[in-house]
This record gives structure tokens, C-alpha cells and sequence, in this order.
């Protein structure tokens, strides 16, 4: 079956640690994205990517990093840099172009910082 | 894009319909109306899209106001399956690239 298969779902890490969360897509989508997600709140987005090699920062991405080596794949890291890590994390994937793109999203990765 | 607003919260009953109401009275011309549901502890899904008309698919039902500063998404019998948070998203589909913003959206509560 085609989707977004994130991992870890649930990731435990100290505070001052670097921590990549692995996004990966089987949809042949060019574009995808990675939102934030703090309790009760809405989505915010951090970074997305429409094309390989090619990302660019979204409303919240400081403290996180990107990179977008294939097609399939979109990790992201989150850097001692970023002040309020704990959050629950979700990868989106879409078609690129103009028109309506529906975004499929993956099961999301859980990260506590302690 | 232009900002929608919702209700924070609504109760339906199983078997009952449900009318999700979106206010959005600075959409543009070229704004599309997005609506995804969130399920506890998932990523959002799609669920219906429309421009100026209603549209019914398997999921739900989009009612567009005629001056489209108003859309309802109705689900016409609500299932234990159905709570979740209700985004209504606008995005401009003119030329060149835009990401879709999910505010809180609205937690749909559904007693059997």
C-alpha cells in the first residue's frame, strides 16, 4: 500500500541532544512537509521541499534542519538550537504544481525531551 | 491565505447529523475551501475540497454559501469513528506555490 511511513513514533531524548526523525513516502510525490503539532493547538509548518534537493523554511524553523537527498526521503533534525523540542511531529507529502494537491499525512512521531 | 474561524467545540449524538460551520469572510476569488479531520494521536486526512459549489463525496458533504464567505461541512450520520478536530483550511491556487495553515480547528464530539 501507498503512504508515509514516519519512525520513531515515540522518541525519548535529553535536553542539548540532536534528534533526526525519519520521514519516508512511497506516493512518487515531489513535494513534502513537516508540521509541528503542540497540544490543542493547530499545525504549524517548519520546512517543506517541492523538489530534490530543494527545501525552504517554513513559519517555525528555527532550531530545525532539512534535507531532501531523494525523492522518497525526508528527514528532519532537531537541533539543541531549538528551545521547545517537545512536540508531536508530522511528515505530508502532495503532488507539486499549481492546482488543488491533496496532503497525505504520516502517523506522526511523538518526541519528549527530559 | 485568508484566516477562517471556528467553533473550538461541538457534541453530536450517533446517527445524527452533524453541521460543521467555517466562517471566512476574506476569501479571494482564487481561494479554495479545504476541510481535514484529525483523529487522537493521527496525522489529518482529507476530506473534502470545493471552490463556489457543493460538493458531496463518500466522506461528507461541502455547502458554500453564495457569497462564499461561509462554508458547512455536513456529516450526515455521525459515527463514534467520526469524533475528531475539523480544520478548515483557504488556499489560494493562483500561480506559484502555497502551504496549507491548520488553526485549531473544531473537536467534534460524538455520544452514542
Amino acid at each position: 500500500d501507498g503512504g508515509i511511513t514516519q519512525s520513531p513514533k515515540y522518541l525519548f531524548r535529553k535536553e542539548g541532544q540532536n534528534v533526526t526523525l525519519s520521514c519516508e513516502q512511497n506516493l512518487n510525490h515531489d513535494a513534502m512537509y513537516w508540521y509541528r503539532q503542540d497540544p490543542g493547538q493547530g499545525l504549524r509548518l517548519i520546512y517543506y521541499s517541492q523538489i530534490v534537493n530543494d527545501f525552504q523554511k517554513g513559519d517555525i524553523a528555527e532550531g530545525y534542519s532539512v534535507s531532501r537527498e531523494k525523492k522518497e526521503s525526508f528527514p528532519l533534525t532537531v537541533t539543541s538550537a531549538q528551545k521547545n523540542p517537545t512536540a508531536f511531529y508530522l511528515c505530508a507529502s502532495s503532488i507539486a504544481g499549481t492546482g488543488v494537491r491533496e496532503l497525505f499525512f504520516g502517523e506522526g512521531s511523538r518526541l519528549t525531551v527530559l | 491565505d485568508a484566516k477562517t474561524t471556528q467553533p473550538n467545540s461541538m457534541e453530536s449524538n450517533e446517527e445524527e447529523p452533524v453541521h460543521l460551520p467555517c466562517n471566512h469572510s476574506t476569501i479571494s476569488g482564487t481561494d479554495y475551501i479545504h476541510w481535514y479531520r484529525q483523529l487522537p494521536s493521527q496525522g489529518p486526512e482529507y476530506v473534502i475540497h470545493g471552490l463556489t459549489s457543493n460538493v458531496n463525496n463518500r466522506m461528507a458533504s461541502l455547502a458554500i454559501a453564495e457569497d462564499r464567505k461561509s462554508s458547512t461541512l455536513i456529516l450526515h450520520r455521525a459515527t463514534l469513528r467520526d469524533a475528531a478536530v475539523y480544520y478548515c483550511i483557504l488556499r489560494s491556487e493562483l500561480p506559484g506555490y502555497s502551504t496549507l495553515t491548520f488553526g485549531k480547528g473544531t473537536m467534534l464530539l460524538v455520544s452514542p
